[in-house]
């Protein structure tokens, strides 16, 4: 069974540019959650998808935004990058609507670099 | 809100030593539920355990072991005999029963195991 699939793995970019990244969760599972990691800030919860609704949003600027396709996959956009948005982006996939009853599987992540 | 505080930032220890990471979280739910992750160097998140606010039987999985003590807001993972394989930054996490699939995770704790 295939895990949780995040592409690309690695990405510079300029600042003021914009980035998609992408998703593919564990093959049955419905819910999807975008997670920042940064060596300050920790790790963040952005957004999460199920069925492809947004179901909770964390505190973020609207400059981050998520989506969720039929087939479960996720993107996360993120536009007029700033060089703060520098991190690890993290991908987790569950399989029910959440409550804590399950438990989420990580991808590798993207490492978004902005210069 | 939720809160999850893990104080000790940075652990070493001699190889086969026991060592006992603390997590102390924060919430106002009567139903919750507490997860403890490892992240390697290679960047993802791999579960280790989940316990619900209901269940506070301590739990061992080999040479791990976790005590949850609902009067004193704790979580606690104890690694006996370390390894250096066990060496990874150990995340502690709370997910609330309304919030979905969303966890909010602690400061981590950096393990390192010296051979």
């Amino acid at each position: 069974k295939a895990g949780v699939t995040q592409t690309p793995r690695y990405l510079i970019k300029t600042r003021g540019q914009q980035v998609t990244l992408s998703c593919s969760p564990i093959s049955g599972h419905r819910s999807v959650s975008w997670y920042q990691q940064t060596p300050g800030q920790g790790l963040q919860f952005l957004f999460e998808y199920f069925s492809e609704t947004q179901r909770n949003k964390g505190n973020f600027p609207g400059r981050f935004s998520g989506r969720q396709f039929s087939n479960s996959r996720s993107e996360m956009n993120v536009s007029t990058l700033e060089l703060g948005d520098s991190a690890l982006y993290l991908c987790a996939s569950s399989f029910g609507p959440g409550g804590g009853n399950t438990e989420a599987f990580f991808g590798q992540g993207t490492r978004l670099t902005v210069v | 809100a939720q809160k999850v505080t893990q104080a000790q930032t940075e652990i070493s220890v001699v190889e086969k030593e026991d060592v006992t990471l603390d997590c102390v979280y924060e919430t106002r739910d009567t139903t919750y539920y507490l997860f403890w992750y490892k992240q390697p160097p290679s960047g993802e998140l791999v579960f280790l355990i989940r316990r619900n606010s209901f269940d506070e039987q301590n739990e061992i999985s080999g040479r791990y072991s976790w005590n949850f003590q609902k009067s004193t807001s704790s979580f606690n993972f104890t690694i006996t005999a370390s390894q250096v394989v066990d060496s990874a930054v150990y995340f502690c996490a709370l997910s609330e029963a309304d919030a979905g699939n969303m966890l909010t995770f602690g400061g981590g704790t950096r393990l390192m195991v010296k051979p």
